[in-house]
């Protein structure tokens, strides 16, 4: 089964700075990738999501960018921060392939970033 | 955009008392998933439904696809304290190509030992 790493596990960032969050996968080929954000308290935002290497789709307009240079490799980036990012990001995986029902999806531990 | 309503919000319950949460929607799913979220971690998958009406179980915990394809419900017999945590449900979609999952926004649940 597919494992999935994320660091740093959390991160304190001065308003204006840049951030780079990483995401690898073990266990699996061509997964669908996914960056979620949760805010203190409250459910999952997807924030981007990627089926494939250099292919990014963006939920929802925002200040941070996302890429996949390698298969098994997701890297959520910002030039500069803003306040508003503060939250819990989370990496989510599913294989991709084997049809609807080999779909669930699972997640890393999260980084937990906090905008100064 | 799509949205799950998922209720109770929170829940403060007896340890060995049963929980009943649910999940609707006004769209039709696939597959619904259930997943418990300890704080500071990322979610870990419960449940996995792929059929309208399908009931299963892990442990303690049993849930059921709704038959309208439109709901999902939880629950977990004789509560225990590591029960804390909020629990989510999820929604499959297929959108432009790709899987997509819509999340309910929690039930968090507290129990009183």
């Amino acid at each position: 089964s597919q494992t999935i790493h994320q660091w740093p596990a959390t991160l304190v960032q001065p308003v204006g700075s840049p951030l780079s969050l990483e995401c690898t996968v073990e266990g699996t080929s061509n997964p669908n990738l996914y960056w979620y954000r949760q805010a203190a308290g409250r459910g999952l935002q997807l924030l981007f999501y990627s089926v494939g290497i250099g292919q990014i789709s963006s939920e929802v307009p925002q200040n941070l960018s996302a890429s996949r240079p390698q298969d098994r490799q997701f890297i959520l980036s910002s030039k500069k921060l803003l306040l508003s990012d503060s939250g819990f990001y989370l990496c989510a995986c599913n294989p991709g392939t084997g049809g609807w029902r080999n779909q669930p999806q699972h997640f890393g531990d999260g980084t937990r970033l906090s905008i100064l | 955009g799509q949205q799950l309503n998922q209720s109770p919000q929170s829940m403060f319950i007896q340890e060995g008392e049963d929980v009943s949460m649910n999940c609707t929607s006004s769209s039709i799913f696939n597959t619904w998933l259930w997943y418990k979220q300890d704080p500071g971690e990322g979610p870990v998958l419960l449940i996995a439904l792929y059929k309208a009406g399908e009931l299963t179980s892990n442990g303690r915990l049993t849930a059921q696809f709704g038959t309208t394809r439109k709901d999902s419900f939880l629950n977990i017999s004789a509560s225990i304290p590591s029960d804390v945590g909020i629990y989510f449900c999820a929604g499959l979609t297929y959108t432009s190509g790709t899987y997509k999952y819509i999340f309910g926004t929690g039930t968090r649940l507290k129990v009183l030992a």
